[in-house]
C-alpha cells in the first residue's frame, strides 16, 4: 500500500487569504483525488488530480476557487482560494492505481478553520 | 436514491458482541468494494476489500458481498472498545474514484 503524507496537519486562515495543501506518495500512483469532509459528515469529492493536465472537478467545485495541480505521479497540491467561513473542514488527498479492484488510500488530512 | 446507503447509527454494542454493518449500492456495474475506519480526527484507513459473492475474513473481520442484493456488510466479531470509529462504505467506479456513504458510527461499550 502506498504511504501518503500530507501537510499542513491544520491551520488557522483569515478570510479572503489562500491556502496550499500537499501532498505527496511515496510510490507513484494513477489516481489522485481531493475530498472535503463536513464535521460529523462523509467524504465528498473535490476532484480528480490528472497529472499534465488540468483537474476534472465535480459538480459545485470549480477550478478558480480549488486550483490543483499535479506535476508527477507521486504529487499533487490544492489551494483553497479567497477563503471564507464556509470553507472550514478537513481537506482528504488520496491515491490508488487505475481499475475497479483498485484500492485508495488516505493521506493524514488537513484541518482548516477560517476566521 | 444514493448511490451508496449504509444502515442509519449509531450502533451500540457491548463488548465481547458482534457488530454488523450494511452498506447497499446502486450500480450495478460494481466490482469492488472498500470498508473505511475512521477515528475520530483522523483521515480513513483501509481495512477490507472485498471483489467476488461470498464471505471474506481477516482477523475479527468479515466482509459478506451480495451483488445480487447489491449489498455488502461488515461483521466485527469480538467488538472491542478500540473498534468504537465510524465505518464508512466505498464503492469506487471504472474512473477510481469513490463514491461513500454517510458512514455509521460504532461505538463498543466495555
Amino acid at each position: 500500500s502506498a504511504v501518503i503524507s500530507q501537510k499542513p496537519s491544520r491551520d488557522i486562515c483569515q478570510r479572503g487569504t489562500s491556502l496550499t495543501i500537499q501532498c505527496q506518495v511515496d510510490s507513484q500512483v494513477t489516481m489522485m483525488f481531493w475530498y472535503r469532509q463536513q464535521p460529523g459528515q462523509s467524504l465528498t469529492l473535490i476532484a480528480t488530480a490528472n497529472q499534465g493536465s488540468e483537474a476534472t472537478y465535480e459538480s459545485g467545485f470549480v477550478i478558480d476557487k480549488f486550483p490543483i495541480s499535479r506535476p508527477n505521479l507521486t504529487f499533487s497540491t490544492l489551494t483553497v482560494s479567497n477563503m471564507s467561513p464556509e470553507d472550514s473542514s478537513i481537506y482528504l488527498c488520496s491515491g490508488g492505481n487505475q481499475g475497479r479492484l483498485a484500492e485508495a488510500f488516505f493521506g493524514q488530512g488537513t484541518r482548516l478553520t477560517v476566521v | 436514491q444514493k448511490e451508496v446507503e449504509q444502515n442509519s447509527g449509531p450502533l451500540s454494542v457491548p463488548e465481547g458482541a458482534i457488530a454488523s454493518l450494511n452498506c447497499t449500492y446502486s450500480d450495478r456495474g460494481s466490482q469492488s468494494f472498500f470498508w473505511y475506519r475512521q477515528y475520530s480526527g483522523k483521515s480513513p484507513e483501509l481495512i477490507m476489500s472485498i471483489y467476488s459473492n461470498g464471505d471474506k475474513e481477516d482477523g475479527r473481520f468479515t466482509a459478506q458481498l451480495n451483488k445480487a442484493s447489491q449489498y455488502v456488510s461488515l461483521l466485527i466479531r469480538d467488538s472491542q472498545p478500540s473498534d468504537s470509529a465510524t465505518y464508512l462504505c466505498a464503492v469506487p467506479t471504472n474512473a477510481g474514484k469513490s463514491t461513500f456513504g454517510d458512514g455509521t458510527t460504532l461505538t463498543v461499550k466495555p
